[in-house]
């Protein structure tokens, strides 16, 4: 069965980077878009980017560019979201899920705070 | 980029009541638009897909529509499970946006 498992809760400083992962089982990582999704405590959904792992293409938000850097490792099926500069309004919930949104990972809480 | 207003923000219903969300987008989008439900832990499923098809396992309360630049969820009955959190996603073309989210609360 597909499976989205991303890593556990950071906490990072203000000014600092994050590498956040998702670990993708039970289809063909190759083949499908992997989007990033933020959602800031009581707030909506906002889309970040995707990563096309078969050939690392990527698409951003304007708003992102430059604080979002996705990648992808074909070798171990795991998709990774780069964020950095950190700020306090950096401080989310962030999913990876399929573009065609049938498969979500459980999402990671970032928390930027000194 | 393509704007989803999504109404109303929040919305107060009893159980048994059938209720509508709507998604409109500022530009053609199709029929791509999909619904998806939030848990209050978080969890996200995909309830509609390509504008008007259930997914499976979703129940068959809920439906899809679209009239024009508007796109509906619909639940015609609804059950105590259903007072959580809905969002409408267009990926007709990127970057792909949400609409703003759907709070249903129990009246």
């Amino acid at each position: 069965q597909v499976q989205l498992q991303q890593s556990g809760a950071e906490l990072a400083r203000p000014g600092a980077s994050v590498k956040l992962s998702c670990k993708a089982s039970g289809y063909t990582f190759t083949s499908y878009w992997m989007q990033w999704v933020k959602q800031r405590p009581g707030q909506g959904l906002e889309w970040i980017g995707a990563i096309y792992p078969g050939d690392g293409d990527t698409r951003y938000t304007q708003k992102f560019k430059g604080k979002a850097t996705l990648t992808a490792d074909k070798s171990s099926s795991t998709a990774y979201m780069q964020l950095s500069s950190l700020a306090s309004e950096d401080s989310a919930v962030y999913y990876c899920a399929r573009v065609t949104t049938d498969y979500w990972g459980q999402g990671t809480t970032l928390t930027v705070s000194s | 980029d393509i704007q989803m207003t999504q109404s109303p923000s929040s919305l107060s219903a009893s159980l048994g009541e059938r209720v509508s969300l709507t998604c409109r987008a500022s530009q053609d989008i199709g029929s791509s638009l999909n619904w998806l439900q939030q848990e209050p832990d978080g969890t996200i499923k995909r309830l509609i897909y390509a504008t008007s098809s259930l997914d499976s396992g979703v129940p068959k309360r809920f439906s899809g529509s679209r009239s024009g630049s508007d796109y509906s969820l619909t639940i015609s009955s609804l059950e105590s499970e259903d007072f959580v959190d809905y969002h409408c996603l267009q990926y007709a073309s990127s970057p792909y946006t949400f609409g703003g989210g759907t709070k249903l609360e129990i009246k």
